[in-house]
């Protein structure tokens, strides 16, 4: 079965600082996708950035960032120039499109705190 | 860009009553919805995958009898907790993909916090 896992349960940076999640997960599986979501204190799940297994280059929006390791299975988020309305808790996710009718998998989750 | 409605937002009922969440894909149709539970400061966790016109596949662990899902149209999918107690309590969401569209594509509803007296 596939696993996510979020090692830091809390983090914070300053406003305009940069911060990095981690995430690793753990598949034998080739072809798959990985997620970052937000959840704000509205709880609406919001999309962050995602990432075919397929493509070796990192994908990228905006000050949102990814360091795709597929060897070493880890997922990690890089925010920069963080703002105040980047608080939230971010979930990494993963979803293999051949298993179990592509249903999407979570993370325990980050808490992230950013300071002015 | 594509929305999913989810109703109720918010519920408080006695125990021992039923409560039927819906959520609707507005401008596109779906052919697979998934439900998620999330306790306090926790993850979502999957409950259970509904095809339209086919029975909903459980994860293990979650009654189905407890927790009724009917996805009748490519447009809505219902769950229902039967006789809910004060446990049952928590925020349930459902995401769905869209017929033909990616399949790494899902559209999350905003949730219903439910809260059994």
């Amino acid at each position: 079965a596939q696993t996510v896992t979020q090692s830091q349960p809390e983090m914070s940076v300053q406003e305009a600082e940069t911060v990095t999640l981690s995430c690793t997960y753990d598949t034998s599986e080739s072809n798959y996708y990985l997620f970052w979501y937000k959840q704000p204190p509205s709880r609406q799940m919001i999309l962050v950035i995602r990432q075919e297994a397929y493509k070796q280059q990192n994908a990228t929006e905006n000050r949102f960032s990814v360091n795709f390791q597929k060897a070493a299975k880890s997922f990690s988020l890089k925010i920069s120039d963080s703002q105040l309305g980047d608080t939230a808790m971010y979930f990494c996710a993963f979803m293999n499109p051949l298993y179990n009718n592509n249903d999407m998998r979570f993370g325990a989750g980050t808490r992230l705190t950013v300071k002015p | 860009g594509a929305v999913v409605s989810q109703h109720p937002s918010w519920v408080i009922c006695k125990s021992g009553t039923s409560v039927k969440i819906e959520c609707r894909s507005l401008d596109f149709q779906a052919t697979t919805m998934f439900w998620y539970r999330q306790f306090p400061k926790q993850s979502l966790m999957l409950m259970a995958t509904s095809n339209e016109g086919s029975k909903a596949t459980y994860e293990q662990g979650v009654e189905k009898d407890k927790f009724l899902i009917n996805h009748a149209s490519l447009t809505l999918s219902t769950l229902t907790v039967t006789s809910a107690h004060p446990e049952d309590s928590s925020f349930y969401i459902c995401s769905a993909r869209e017929v033909g569209g990616p399949n790494e594509k899902l559209f999350f509803g905003s949730g219903t916090q439910l809260s059994v007296l």
